[in-house]
Formats: C-alpha cells, structure tokens, sequence
C-alpha cells in the first residue's frame, strides 16, 4: 500500500523570505500522480501543484515549485517569496494512475508567515 | 459554476442519531469521494464512486454508507452516529486522473 509522510508538523518563515516543505512517499507503481494541496482557516483545499511521475521537469505554478526526485520518493515544495496569505496547512498528496480516484494525503505541515 | 456543494457545513447529532450528508456537483466529472479529516491525521477515504451506480469502500469505510444513482450526487448516510465520527467531511469530484475538487466540507460533532 501507498504511503505518504510529512515530517514537519509545523514550519515558519518571515515574509518575502523562502521556506520548503517536506514529502516523501512509498510506492511500488512507476506511474503515478503528486500534488500539493493549501487548506486555509476557511477549511477549503485548494490545489497548489501538481506532478506527474513520467515528467522529469519540476512543476512550476508562479512562486509555488516542487523538487521531485523519483528515485528517492521525494516530494519536497518549495514558497519563494511568502506572503501573508501563504499561512496555511500543506497537504502533499499521492495519486496511482490507474482507474481509481483515491487520495492518499499525508499528515500535514502548518506553516506560518511571519511579518 | 457551483462547482462543488456540500450541505450542511455544520452539525451537531447526538449518539444514535442518522444524517446524510449531501454532495452534489455541476462539473460533470465522473469520480467522486467522500473523505474525513481528523486532526493530525490528514484526509481519509470513506468511499468513493467511478460512475452513476458504482461506489466502493475506501481506507475507513465502516459505519458509512453511499449510494450513486446519478453522476451529480453522492450522498453519505451515517446510519447510527457514534462519538468516534466527529470529524471534517469532504467530498471531492475529478474527471480521469485530474485533481480533485473539494466541496468546502462539513464539521459533524457527534455528542
């Protein structure tokens, strides 16, 4: 079975500076989707970025990017630039490519901005 | 665009107590889920559904049920509420192998 860990319970950073978040993953299937997920105070999940196994290029979304490393199950996204409304709770999470619509989500990394 | 609707976003049931809550989405995706979010623990699957008439268990099944009789709703039955369900209840759509949207979730309080 699949698994997803997120070591950082919580992280910090002062605005405009650059904080990275941690993920890393166990799976046995080659073909497979990850995705950073932000849950704001309004409980909402919005999607941040997202990965596909087969690409080798790092996903890029504005000052969200991720630095995949297959070999190694890492997953790690990277905020330049914090703003204020970056604070949040971040959801890396794992999707198989097979015909299935599960989500496994890891534990979560709250992540304050500091003025 | 409603996108993704979850009704109620709030309540409170006591022990023993039945609800639905209700899922509906206009985005004509094919996949649906029901996930709970408890703290520290990140989002769980309760069931999922590929189609209008298929549904199946996910990671936390138990004490859930679903049903799937059209592609725009997918309700989920609590049929005797118990403490251990209090939780944050997401539903979330996608087509194919998309991300998923998220309804913006229901806080249940079982007393």
């Amino acid at each position: 079975a699949q698994t997803v860990t997120q070591s950082q319970p919580e992280m910090s950073v002062q605005e405009a500076e650059t904080v990275t978040l941690s993920c890393t993953y166990d799976t046995s299937e080659s073909d497979y989707y990850l995705f950073w997920y932000k849950q704001p105070p309004s409980r909402q999940m919005i999607l941040v970025i997202r990965q596909e196994a087969y690409k080798q290029q790092n996903a890029t979304e504005n000052r969200f990017s991720v630095n995949f490393q297959k070999a190694a199950k890492s997953f790690s996204l990277k905020i330049s630039d914090s703003q204020l409304g970056d604070a949040a709770m971040y959801f890396c999470a794992y999707r198989s490519a097979g015909n299935t619509d599960k989500l496994i989500f890891g534990t979560g990394t709250r992540l304050q901005v500091f003025p | 665009n409603a996108g993704v609707t979850q009704t109620p976003k709030f309540q409170v049931l006591k022990t023993g107590q039945s609800m639905t809550l209700q899922c509906a989405q206009d985005m004509n995706h094919e996949y649906m889920s029901w996930y709970r979010q408890d703290p520290g623990m990140g989002l769980r699957l309760i069931h999922y559904s590929v189609g209008a008439g298929i549904t199946d268990q996910g990671e936390v099944p138990n004490g859930y049920n679903v049903s799937r009789s059209t592609t725009e709703d997918f309700p989920l039955r609590l049929l005797s509420a118990a403490p251990s369900q209090t939780s944050v209840y997401f539903c979330a759509t996608s087509r194919g192998l998309t991300e998923a949207f998220f309804g913006q979730g229901t806080r249940l309080t079982v007393v």
